[in-house]
């Protein structure tokens, strides 16, 4: 039973145009979603955050968008850079914990910058 | 600058063998865990410590063992490693706090056969 779901496994996108990654849960105890970002060979590195009191986090050229009621999540890259070529992960983090040891990720979406 | 370190990077092992996956961190975090990361599966618990002394399991912890004797080392064991075990693995540390990341090891890639 997938609780985070990234139904794209691959998308792809001109170079400056917006890259758009989604991203459902079904888990109604997630409180705290995080985007992860992974080139091969590396472990993950984290890009951006967002908690459930808010519907919106910016930083930079990303941002985060949280629609609760659909249970859904979304980045936005604006604009694309050959650099963002890499594999995505959504992760959630459920309620009432004090850390993210906890994360529950998505299946990855394999984003290609096409220069 | 070390963060997050993982050794080996690479491991073959055949079936029934055990061994243990090191991870170490210098940031003081509290928090560490386990992953694993198999094709079309995204990444999983293992298992996670909140503290020196204290561990828990995770989505998948059966096959594995783990201890936190001091708050920068978490060692995964495979105790008699199967074939399903073959994955890439990864080791992330955390404050005790939400609004902090998860940093992420570079991954151990285990392959048993």
């Amino acid at each position: 039973d997938q609780q985070v779901k990234q139904n794209s496994p691959s998308l792809s996108v001109q170079e400056g145009r917006i890259s758009i990654l989604n991203c459902d849960y079904t888990n109604s105890m997630f409180d705290y979603f995080l985007w992860y970002k992974k080139y091969p060979a590396e472990g993950p590195t984290f890009l951006i955050s967002i908690s459930s009191i808010k519907d919106k986090n910016e930083d930079g050229r990303f941002t985060v968008f949280l629609n609760k009621s659909a249970k859904h999540l979304s980045l936005h890259i604006v604009p694309s850079q050959p650099g963002d070529s890499a594999v995505y992960f959504c992760a959630a983090s459920p309620m009432k914990l004090f850390g993210n040891e906890k994360l529950t990720f998505g299946t990855g979406t394999r984003l290609t910058i096409i220069p | 600058n070390a963060g997050v370190t993982q050794t080996p990077k690479f491991q073959v092992l055949k079936t029934g063998q055990s061994m243990t996956l090191q991870c170490a961190q210098d940031m003081n975090h509290e928090y560490m865990s386990w992953y694993r990361q198999d094709p079309g599966m995204g990444l999983r618990l293992i298992h996670y410590s909140v503290g020196a002394g204290i561990t828990d399991q995770g989505e998948v912890p059966n096959g594995y063992n783990v201890s936190r004797s001091t708050t920068e080392d978490f060692p995964l064991r495979l105790l008699s490693a199967a074939p399903s075990q073959t994955s890439v693995y990864f080791c992330a540390s955390s404050y005790s706090d939400r609004g902090t990341e998860a940093f992420f090891g570079q991954g151990t890639r285990l392959t048993v056969v």
